[in-house]
């Protein structure tokens, strides 16, 4: 069963124009979520988890249990925003991470 | 970067071969993983393991074994059982416990042909 959907594979915004990587999960439990990132020729590493409720490089992402959501937002793109972002999921009752399709994010100068 | 590694960054097999994929980590972490990444699949888990000498299968873990004799490293061998071999891995560590952030690798390309 697909626990993390992530709808968009592609998304292409100006610089400067707001930007919403969209998440969904499917899970009864208390999750945790998390975003990570995948910039060229880097790791994938961890961008934000919204346990911290943290803003990281301008993003953020708020997590919505009536909507079973936890979308990635920025007010203003940026250029070196351009990468592939996967959002992420770890049960409460375990230590294995379901992670999203992704998407490709394209900030068009 | 650093702290964990893969070798090689790029393999390649003949079809019926059995060929195992090095994850190291020298950051004391307890859980290990290795990841499959195809194209429009994101990452699926093959196999995990949170602590030394016990492992778990993860959702695609057929065709794959693993071994943990070792904290700081965690080997992947991709059997000829097998169907569908060809994909990028990433092995990743964490501390043990719930939420704790995972620590990619730099990944493994195998071409099996």
């Amino acid at each position: 069963a697909q626990r993390v959907t992530q709808p968009e594979k592609l998304l292409s915004v100006f610089k400067g124009a707001p930007v919403e990587l969209k998440c969904n999960y499917s899970y009864s439990g208390s999750p945790e979520l998390f975003w990570y990132v995948q910039y060229s020729r880097q790791r994938l590493q961890l961008l934000l988890r919204h346990i911290s409720r943290e803003s990281i490089k301008g993003f953020t992402a708020d997590l919505n249990k009536g909507e079973t959501s936890f979308h990635l937002k920025k007010p203003f793109a940026q250029e070196e925003d351009s990468a592939m972002y996967y959002c992420a999921l770890i049960k409460n009752t375990g230590n294995q991470f379901y992670f999203g399709t992704g998407t490709s994010l394209t900030v068009i100068p | 970067d650093g702290g964990i590694t893969q070798s090689p960054k790029y393999l390649f097999r003949k079809e019926g071969q059995n060929v195992t994929l090095s994850c190291e980590q020298n950051l004391n972490h307890d859980a290990m993983y290795w990841y499959r990444q195809d194209p429009g699949q994101g990452l699926r888990l093959i196999y995990y393991s949170q602590i030394v000498n016990d492992f778990q299968k993860g959702d695609i873990a057929e065709g794959y074994s693993v071994s943990r004799e070792k904290k700081e490293s965690f080997p992947l061998t991709v059997t000829s059982a097998q169907k569908n071999p060809t994909a990028f891995y990433l092995c990743a560590s964490s501390n043990r416990g719930y939420s704790y952030e995972q620590y990619f690798g730099p990944g493994t390309r195998l071409t099996v042909t």
